[in-house]
Protein backbone atom coordinates (compact mmCIF):
# COMPACT_ATOMS: atom_id res chain seq x y z
CA UNK A 1 0.00 0.00 0.00
CA UNK A 2 0.86 3.85 -0.24
CA UNK A 3 2.87 5.12 2.26
CA UNK A 4 3.40 8.05 3.77
CA UNK A 5 4.51 11.51 0.89
CA UNK A 6 6.14 14.05 0.94
CA UNK A 7 6.45 17.37 -1.12
CA UNK A 8 8.53 18.87 -2.46
CA UNK A 9 11.34 16.36 -2.39
CA UNK A 10 13.60 19.63 -1.85
CA UNK A 11 12.97 22.80 -1.32
CA UNK A 12 15.54 25.67 -2.12
CA UNK A 13 14.17 29.62 -0.47
CA UNK A 14 15.60 32.89 0.47
CA UNK A 15 16.05 34.17 3.70
CA UNK A 16 12.77 35.78 5.23
CA UNK A 17 10.60 34.17 2.63
CA UNK A 18 7.43 31.79 3.61
CA UNK A 19 7.66 27.79 2.84
CA UNK A 20 5.06 25.21 3.15
CA UNK A 21 5.91 21.76 3.09
CA UNK A 22 3.43 18.80 2.59
CA UNK A 23 2.49 15.54 4.28
CA UNK A 24 0.21 12.61 3.16
CA UNK A 25 -0.38 10.24 5.60
CA UNK A 26 -1.42 6.59 5.01
CA UNK A 27 -4.88 6.19 4.89
CA UNK A 28 -6.72 5.58 8.23
CA UNK A 29 -3.88 6.91 10.59
CA UNK A 30 -5.19 8.54 12.53
CA UNK A 31 -1.56 10.32 14.03
CA UNK A 32 0.24 12.67 12.28
CA UNK A 33 4.02 14.18 13.66
CA UNK A 34 6.29 15.97 12.02
CA UNK A 35 10.27 16.30 12.77
CA UNK A 36 13.25 18.18 12.05
CA UNK A 37 16.47 16.66 11.48
CA UNK A 38 19.77 18.87 11.54
CA UNK A 39 22.97 17.79 9.55
CA UNK A 40 24.31 14.52 11.53
CA UNK A 41 21.43 14.81 14.26
CA UNK A 42 18.88 13.26 15.50
CA UNK A 43 15.13 14.26 15.04
CA UNK A 44 13.84 16.92 17.23
CA UNK A 45 9.75 16.57 16.95
CA UNK A 46 7.65 19.76 16.30
CA UNK A 47 4.07 18.71 16.31
CA UNK A 48 1.50 16.20 16.83
CA UNK A 49 -1.79 15.78 15.68
CA UNK A 50 -4.36 12.92 16.99
CA UNK A 51 -7.61 12.80 15.69
CA UNK A 52 -9.17 15.79 16.65
CA UNK A 53 -8.06 16.95 19.50
CA UNK A 54 -5.94 19.95 19.59
CA UNK A 55 -2.42 19.14 18.56
CA UNK A 56 0.36 19.42 20.55
CA UNK A 57 2.38 22.50 19.86
CA UNK A 58 5.11 21.79 22.33
CA UNK A 59 8.13 21.28 19.66
CA UNK A 60 7.53 24.40 17.88
CA UNK A 61 10.99 26.16 18.10
CA UNK A 62 9.06 29.69 16.83
CA UNK A 63 6.24 31.43 16.22
CA UNK A 64 7.14 31.59 12.80
CA UNK A 65 6.34 27.70 12.66
CA UNK A 66 2.70 26.41 12.50
CA UNK A 67 1.07 23.70 11.00
CA UNK A 68 -2.15 22.51 10.26
CA UNK A 69 -4.33 19.14 9.28
CA UNK A 70 -7.11 19.28 7.63
CA UNK A 71 -10.07 16.77 7.50
CA UNK A 72 -7.99 14.64 9.91
CA UNK A 73 -5.94 13.55 6.50
CA UNK A 74 -3.43 15.75 4.82
CA UNK A 75 -1.08 18.33 6.49
CA UNK A 76 0.90 21.33 5.74
CA UNK A 77 3.93 22.90 7.91
CA UNK A 78 3.98 26.41 7.25
CA UNK A 79 7.49 28.10 8.27
CA UNK A 80 6.88 31.80 7.82
CA UNK A 81 10.30 34.22 7.34
CA UNK A 82 12.90 31.57 7.02
CA UNK A 83 16.30 32.10 8.37
CA UNK A 84 19.13 30.35 7.77
CA UNK A 85 18.81 28.30 10.70
CA UNK A 86 15.59 26.25 9.47
CA UNK A 87 17.65 24.76 6.85
CA UNK A 88 16.92 20.88 7.69
CA UNK A 89 15.57 17.76 6.77
CA UNK A 90 11.96 18.10 7.69
CA UNK A 91 10.37 14.67 8.33
CA UNK A 92 6.00 13.34 8.64
CA UNK A 93 5.39 10.64 9.87
CA UNK A 94 2.21 8.78 10.64
CA UNK A 95 0.57 6.24 13.00
CA UNK A 96 -2.85 3.57 13.51
CA UNK A 97 -2.46 4.72 17.28
CA UNK A 98 -6.24 2.85 17.36
CA UNK A 99 -6.33 2.35 21.14
CA UNK A 100 -6.20 5.27 23.83
CA UNK A 101 -3.04 5.95 25.34
CA UNK A 102 -0.96 3.31 22.96
CA UNK A 103 0.95 4.82 20.51
CA UNK A 104 2.04 2.32 17.37
CA UNK A 105 5.09 2.66 15.33
CA UNK A 106 5.41 5.12 13.53
CA UNK A 107 5.79 5.12 9.70
CA UNK A 108 8.30 8.12 7.97
CA UNK A 109 7.84 9.56 4.51
CA UNK A 110 11.21 10.39 2.78
CA UNK A 111 11.23 14.33 4.40
CA UNK A 112 11.48 17.42 2.52
CA UNK A 113 15.64 18.84 2.54
CA UNK A 114 14.87 22.80 3.14
CA UNK A 115 18.11 24.92 2.43
CA UNK A 116 17.40 28.50 3.36
CA UNK A 117 20.51 30.81 1.52
CA UNK B 1 18.38 16.62 27.14
CA UNK B 2 18.15 13.41 25.14
CA UNK B 3 16.22 10.60 26.11
CA UNK B 4 17.14 8.18 24.08
CA UNK B 5 21.43 8.04 23.42
CA UNK B 6 22.91 5.75 21.76
CA UNK B 7 26.60 4.06 22.04
CA UNK B 8 28.39 3.78 20.00
CA UNK B 9 28.39 6.67 17.91
CA UNK B 10 29.85 4.84 14.88
CA UNK B 11 30.61 1.39 14.81
CA UNK B 12 32.26 -0.33 11.86
CA UNK B 13 32.54 -3.96 11.21
CA UNK B 14 33.04 -6.37 8.46
CA UNK B 15 30.09 -8.37 6.84
CA UNK B 16 29.45 -11.34 8.37
CA UNK B 17 30.34 -9.96 12.09
CA UNK B 18 27.47 -9.08 14.48
CA UNK B 19 26.33 -5.39 15.39
CA UNK B 20 25.49 -4.62 18.78
CA UNK B 21 23.86 -0.99 19.25
CA UNK B 22 22.93 0.12 22.72
CA UNK B 23 20.62 2.68 24.08
CA UNK B 24 19.91 4.19 27.30
CA UNK B 25 16.93 6.76 28.03
CA UNK B 26 15.88 8.80 31.51
CA UNK B 27 12.37 8.72 32.23
CA UNK B 28 9.54 5.77 32.17
CA UNK B 29 8.54 4.56 28.83
CA UNK B 30 5.60 3.13 27.11
CA UNK B 31 7.94 1.44 24.43
CA UNK B 32 11.20 1.87 22.93
CA UNK B 33 11.32 1.53 19.23
CA UNK B 34 14.57 1.02 16.96
CA UNK B 35 14.13 2.40 13.41
CA UNK B 36 17.00 2.86 10.60
CA UNK B 37 17.73 5.81 8.18
CA UNK B 38 19.88 5.38 4.89
CA UNK B 39 21.29 8.35 3.21
CA UNK B 40 19.70 10.72 5.67
CA UNK B 41 16.05 10.40 4.51
CA UNK B 42 13.07 8.65 5.61
CA UNK B 43 13.32 6.43 8.63
CA UNK B 44 12.30 2.59 8.69
CA UNK B 45 10.70 1.72 11.71
CA UNK B 46 12.51 -2.00 12.70
CA UNK B 47 11.31 -2.86 16.15
CA UNK B 48 8.77 -2.00 18.96
CA UNK B 49 9.21 -3.04 22.26
CA UNK B 50 6.66 -2.46 24.67
CA UNK B 51 7.72 -1.83 28.61
CA UNK B 52 6.85 -5.31 29.92
CA UNK B 53 8.34 -7.35 27.17
CA UNK B 54 12.05 -8.06 27.19
CA UNK B 55 13.27 -9.42 24.08
CA UNK B 56 11.88 -9.44 20.69
CA UNK B 57 12.85 -11.15 17.46
CA UNK B 58 12.45 -10.18 13.40
CA UNK B 59 14.69 -11.88 11.17
CA UNK B 60 18.14 -11.15 12.10
CA UNK B 61 17.32 -8.40 14.42
CA UNK B 62 17.38 -8.95 18.30
CA UNK B 63 16.06 -6.31 20.98
CA UNK B 64 16.07 -6.31 24.39
CA UNK B 65 14.86 -4.00 26.92
CA UNK B 66 15.76 -3.59 30.71
CA UNK B 67 13.50 -1.41 32.27
CA UNK B 68 15.45 -1.66 35.43
CA UNK B 69 18.55 0.09 34.12
CA UNK B 70 16.42 2.12 31.17
CA UNK B 71 18.43 0.69 28.62
CA UNK B 72 17.95 -1.18 25.10
CA UNK B 73 20.16 -3.09 22.69
CA UNK B 74 19.99 -3.86 19.19
CA UNK B 75 21.67 -6.70 17.58
CA UNK B 76 22.34 -7.16 13.82
CA UNK B 77 23.69 -10.85 13.79
CA UNK B 78 25.41 -11.52 10.51
CA UNK B 79 25.90 -8.37 8.95
CA UNK B 80 25.14 -7.47 5.16
CA UNK B 81 26.74 -4.05 3.60
CA UNK B 82 23.36 -3.62 2.52
CA UNK B 83 23.03 -2.97 6.35
CA UNK B 84 24.88 -0.05 6.55
CA UNK B 85 23.02 2.72 7.76
CA UNK B 86 22.22 5.05 11.01
CA UNK B 87 20.45 3.58 13.64
CA UNK B 88 18.21 5.20 16.35
CA UNK B 89 16.36 4.64 19.30
CA UNK B 90 13.39 6.44 20.95
CA UNK B 91 11.30 6.54 23.34
CA UNK B 92 7.43 6.93 23.67
CA UNK B 93 7.63 8.43 27.24
CA UNK B 94 5.14 8.10 29.89
CA UNK B 95 3.64 11.05 31.67
CA UNK B 96 1.82 12.80 29.15
CA UNK B 97 4.21 13.13 26.02
CA UNK B 98 3.17 12.92 22.95
CA UNK B 99 6.42 12.36 21.03
CA UNK B 100 8.96 9.84 20.23
CA UNK B 101 12.27 11.36 21.12
CA UNK B 102 15.28 10.11 19.10
CA UNK B 103 18.65 9.95 20.62
CA UNK B 104 21.60 11.03 17.91
CA UNK B 105 22.00 7.85 16.19
CA UNK B 106 24.53 4.63 15.45
CA UNK B 107 26.21 4.99 11.93
CA UNK B 108 26.87 1.42 10.79
CA UNK B 109 29.36 0.74 8.06
CA UNK B 110 29.74 -2.76 7.05
CA UNK B 111 32.66 -3.61 4.98
CA UNK B 112 32.40 -6.50 2.31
Amino acid sequence: GAGVSQSPSNKVTEKGKDVELRCDPISGHTALYWYRQSLGQGLEFLIYFQGNSAPDKSGLPSDRFSAERTGGSVSTLTIQRTQQEDSAVYLCASSLNRRPLVRDEQYFGPGTRLTVT
Amino acid sequence: SQQGEEDPQALSIQEGENATMNCSYKTSINNLQWYRQNSGRGLVHLILIRSNEREKHSGRLRVTLDTSKKSSSLLITASRAADTASYFCATDARGGYNKLIFGAGTRLAVHP
